[in-house]
């Protein structure tokens, strides 16, 4: 699989926006790009997920460079509940990856202050 | 809601002893993973099993198997608990190529 990198850990204040960054420069053309986040004591979950566009959700936004070797995680208002590991994923499509296993490197992790 | 749930929170065994974890979906998904999670580690892939009956081996499978014996269970044993079998250990579900839903983690501590 693809390697993905990002920083060890990050701070945010309540309210502002949050970029997480993402670099993956051996990104071949049928990776997805996944973002999972683990808050204290619980499972990891999904957060949001893209190809080559830029996409919008419910939990947050996801930018993708045009040249796909990065990405960048947007949370829009960070909130205290947002403090969690969050995980930048490539999972590709083959038939090796039929159960579609994802790789977790070690995250991001994200404090927001107060 | 999609729900998979782990047998237990927190669990304490001692070395030598044979471990089940469980792992329950009931979201009729194909795919079922189990990981384990260590500080410095980060999350590493144990087994997975894409339909009953089946199993492929993760990246870390030495020391584990899995049963598979209906779509909605799938479990992990340790055969011959040893200490460093200490961990969380995180079941995941999913159907496809979407995203995985994870159980809450079981922290398993072999003394």
């Amino acid at each position: 699989d693809a390697k993905t990198t990002q920083p060890n850990s990050m701070e945010s204040n309540e309210e502002e926006p949050v970029h997480l960054p993402c670099n993956h420069s051996t990104i071949s053309g049928t990776d997805y790009i996944h973002w999972y986040r683990q808050l204290p004591s619980q499972g990891p979950e999904y957060v949001i997920h893209g190809l080559t566009s830029n996409v919008n959700n419910r939990m947050a936004s996801l930018a993708i460079a045009e040249d796909r070797k990065s990405s960048t995680l947007i949370l829009h208002r960070a909130t205290l509940r947002d403090a969690a590991v969050y995980y930048c994923i490539l999972r590709g499509v083959s038939k090796e990856t039929s159960g579609s296993r994802l790789t977790f490197g070690e995250g991001t992790q994200l404090t927001v202050n107060p | 809601d999609v729900k998979v749930t782990q047998s237990s929170r927190y669990l304490v065994k001692r070395t030598g002893e044979k471990v089940f974890l469980e792992c329950v979906q009931d979201m009729d998904h194909e795919n079922m993973f189990w990981y384990r999670q260590d500080p410095g580690l980060g999350l590493r892939l144990i087994y997975f099993s894409y339909d009953v009956k089946m199993k492929e081996k993760g990246d870390i499978p030495e020391g584990y198997s899995v049963s598979r014996e209906k779509k909605e269970r799938f479990s992990l044993i340790l055969e011959s608990a040893s200490t460093n079998q200490t961990s969380m250990y995180l079941c995941a579900s999913n159907t496809g190529a979407h995203e995985q839903y994870f159980g809450p983690g079981t922290r398993l501590t072999v003394t």
